[in-house]
């Protein structure tokens, strides 16, 4: 079985503030990792991901990630945050192998301060 | 590049009614899903499909049913729907190979159905 728990259901930041969203994830077998935007009425995006390669993940609009296996956590940060960003994020786990579901957490929602 | 394809974008249910929502993935992947969303809950999955001609169980599956209809299509149908099925539904689609690693495993998602039943 697999979980993810996002910390935070809202994260405020200011523009221009570093941005850090906190993801933890359970799962028995090496995991496959991703982080997606949802922007108002629309779908989700992918933002980034982690499939065994890098630990550190680059993504899209300057968005990057860190797999720690000690840690069990994959979480999203942006060095200086923008209007723009503010979104509901999901992290999700997918197993790379048996169970092939993508599990998502509950969301973080990202307000961005002028 | 269509993607992941949704309809309708919008309903309105009276309760008790029925509607069938569509999907259909331009990719050739074997597995699709059906989630729902609610605030505070993420997304939930309802249904999903390993591949054509097979569907499980999910979270969420009570009040809904699913017809696989091809390798592209994955439909969703509410046969008497509640006020407590009002949500924004996503349908997603990805690739699966057992045995390899995959490039590109992540999910690609449809734009959602936003339906209110009243």
């Amino acid at each position: 079985a697999q979980s993810v728990t996002q910390l935070g259901s809202h994260v405020s930041v200011s523009e221009g503030a570093l941005v850090l969203l906190r993801c933890n994830y359970s799962s028995s077998v090496p995991p496959y990792l991703f982080w997606y935007v949802q922007y108002p009425n629309q779908g989700l995006q992918l933002l980034l991901k982690y499939t065994s390669a890098a630990t550190l993940v680059k993504g899209i609009n300057g968005f990057e990630a860190e797999f720690k296996k000690s840690e069990t956590s994959f979480h999203l940060t942006k060095p200086s945050a923008h209007m723009s960003d503010a979104a509901e994020y999901f992290c999700a786990v997918r197993p790379s192998g048996g169970s092939y579901i993508p599990t998502f957490g509950r969301g973080t929602s990202l307000i961005v301060h002028p | 590049n269509a993607g992941v394809t949704q309809t309708p974008k919008f309903q309105v249910l009276k309760t008790g009614q029925s509607m069938t929502l569509q999907c259909a993935q331009d990719m050739n992947h074997n597995s699709m899903y059906w989630y729902r969303q609610d605030p505070g809950m993420g997304l939930r999955l309802i249904y999903y499909s390993a591949s054509e001609g097979t569907t499980d169980k999910g979270e969420v599956p009570n009040g809904y049913n699913v017809s696989r209809l091809n390798k592209r299509e994955f439909s969703l149908r509410l046969e008497s729907a509640a006020p407590s099925q009002t949500s924004v539904y996503f349908c997603a689609s990805s690739e699966v190979r057992a045995g390899f690693l995959i490039t590109s495993p992540e999910a690609f998602f449809g734009q959602g159905t936003r339906l209110t039943v009243v």
